[in-house]
């Protein structure tokens, strides 16, 4: 069964980057037509997509987050990870990482989320 | 980022039947069939109910049913049950330009 967990600092200062990464379990992230992503959940709001990113290093960003994100696999490690830059308290959220069905080929078309990891609550404070 | 438009609240009793609709534009809902559902528990991780527009994964009861009409997705939630007061979200793909654009959520009380 596919697993994901996230790691890495729950509490980050503003302005510093925000780095989380997210282990996969029971499968290989190298599969043909699924990719990974994060989404948040800032306290009382709803569901945000950041970004997704294809094993082969293909990336696709929020455009409201794109200026401040990367994201990166590591396939020999089954990992892949979120870089967030010049966090404000608006970044503070629950961050989920996810597997994501996609298409590849001559368009490529992002589709469904399952599963989720259990969510990480990240806090922008001093 | 665009953002799909779902009602912020909706209710029924046990045995009842709802409806959550979730609006878009022809440049996302309308143009694709790739319309997903989630249901979200608080304090637990979201789960995929409909993905496609109308199919269900494995394991999720036939009780779930998903449409699409134009630019307009819903989720349909018959029989309630109370296990099933949660948030529920719509996802679509919104092109090469935005990708993947939710709903803001819709909070499901079962009287």
């Amino acid at each position: 069964q596919l697993q994901l967990q996230e790691s890495g600092p729950r509490l980050v200062k503003p302005s510093e980057t925000l780095s989380l990464t997210c282990t996969v379990s029971g499968g290989s992230i190298s599969r043909d037509n699924y990719y990974w992503g994060w989404i948040r959940q800032p306290p009382g709001k709803g569901l945000e997509w950041i970004g997704t990113i294809y094993y082969s290093g293909k990336t696709y960003y929020s455009t409201s987050l794109k200026s401040r994100l990367t994201m990166s696999v590591d396939t020999s490690k089954n990992q892949f990870s979120l870089n967030l830059r010049s966090v404000t308290a608006a970044d503070t959220a629950v961050y989920y990482c996810v597997r994501h069905r996609g298409s590849v080929g001559m368009v490529t078309t992002l589709n469904w989320f399952d599963p989720w990891g259990q969510g990480t609550l990240v806090t922008v404070s001093s | 980022q665009p953002a799909l438009t779902q009602p912020a609240s909706v209710s029924g009793s046990p045995g009842q039947s709802i409806t959550i609709s979730c609006t878009g534009t022809s440049s996302d809902v309308g143009s694709y069939n790739l319309v997903s559902w989630y249901q979200h528990h608080p304090g637990k991780a979201p789960k995929l109910i409909i993905y496609e527009v109308t199919k269900r994964p494995s394991g999720v009861p036939n009780r779930f049913s998903g449409s699409k009409s134009g630019n307009t997705a819903s989720l349909t939630i018959s029989g309630l049950q109370a296990e099933d007061e949660a948030d529920y979200y719509c996802c679509s793909y919104a092109g090469s330009t935005f990708f993947v654009i939710f709903g803001g959520g819709t909070k499901l009380t079962v009287l």
